[in-house]
């Protein structure tokens, strides 16, 4: 089984400041690993992605992930908000190619994060 | 390009109804998944379809069932509306599962469902 932990369900920064979102995942095989953000009535947008290979990933609008096995985590980080970055920021994993959980996606709770001029 | 499409955008049913679900997936794309996000929560994985059959499912009652057709639309039907069945509905699509390293599941803006 697996599942995914996000640490704060609310972040409030202010704009030019660092962005940090914490995800820690649980998965018995080795786990791909992603970001999406929701804005307000819309669907998910995915940000970056962990798969194989370098374990610093970097997605869009400046966003980038580490992703560390040895303490099951995958935190969001963006060195300087922007004020169109406040949204919802869904941590999610899924089995690698060839598992049985591959293709199934499981989302942490999201944080919301709020962006303050 | 068009990306992922849903039908309809909200919906309202009365308990004990039934409701069915639209998706177009993203041009290139042949693989359907299909989320529950109930308000204040992350989606929750109902089912995926490939080749026109289910091939996964999260932990989702048999009132939920779906179909992929020829054209890789597909359809989320649900029996015996309840009010807990009351959420925003998410629909993703990919690539063929078997290409690994080119994983990744882009969504539509969802259906809203309301069971009153």
């Amino acid at each position: 089984a697996q599942s995914v932990t996000q640490l704060g369900s609310h972040v409030s920064v202010s704009e030019g400041a660092l962005v940090l979102l914490r995800c820690n995942y649980s998965s018995s095989v080795p786990p791909y690993l992603f970001w999406y953000v929701q804005y307000p009535n819309q669907g998910l947008q995915l940000l970056l992605k962990y798969t194989t290979g370098a374990t610093l990933v970097k997605g869009i609008n400046g966003f980038e992930a580490e992703f560390k096995k040895s303490e099951t985590s995958f935190h969001l980080t963006k060195p300087s908000a922007h004020m169109s970055d406040a949204a919802e920021y869904f941590c999610a994993v899924s089995g690698n190619a060839g598992g049985t959980s591959y293709g199934k996606l499981t989302f942490g709770q999201g944080t919301i994060l709020t962006v303050h001029p | 390009d068009a990306g992922v499409t849903q039908s309809p955008t909200h919906l309202i049913k009365t308990r004990g109804q039934q409701v069915t679900l639209r998706c177009s997936p993203k041009s290139g794309h042949d693989t359907v998944s299909w989320y529950q996000q109930a308000l204040g929560q992350g989606p929750q994985f109902i089912f995926q379809y490939y080749e026109e059959e289910e091939r996964q499912r999260g932990n989702f009652p048999d009132r939920f069932s779906g179909h992929q057709f020829p054209n890789y639309s597909s359809e989320l039907n649900v029996n015996a509306l309840l009010l807990g069945d009351s959420a925003l509905y998410l629909c993703a699509s990919s690539l063929a599962m078997g290409l690994a390293g080119s994983y990744e599941q882009y969504f539509g803006p969802g259906t809203r469902l309301t069971v009153t």
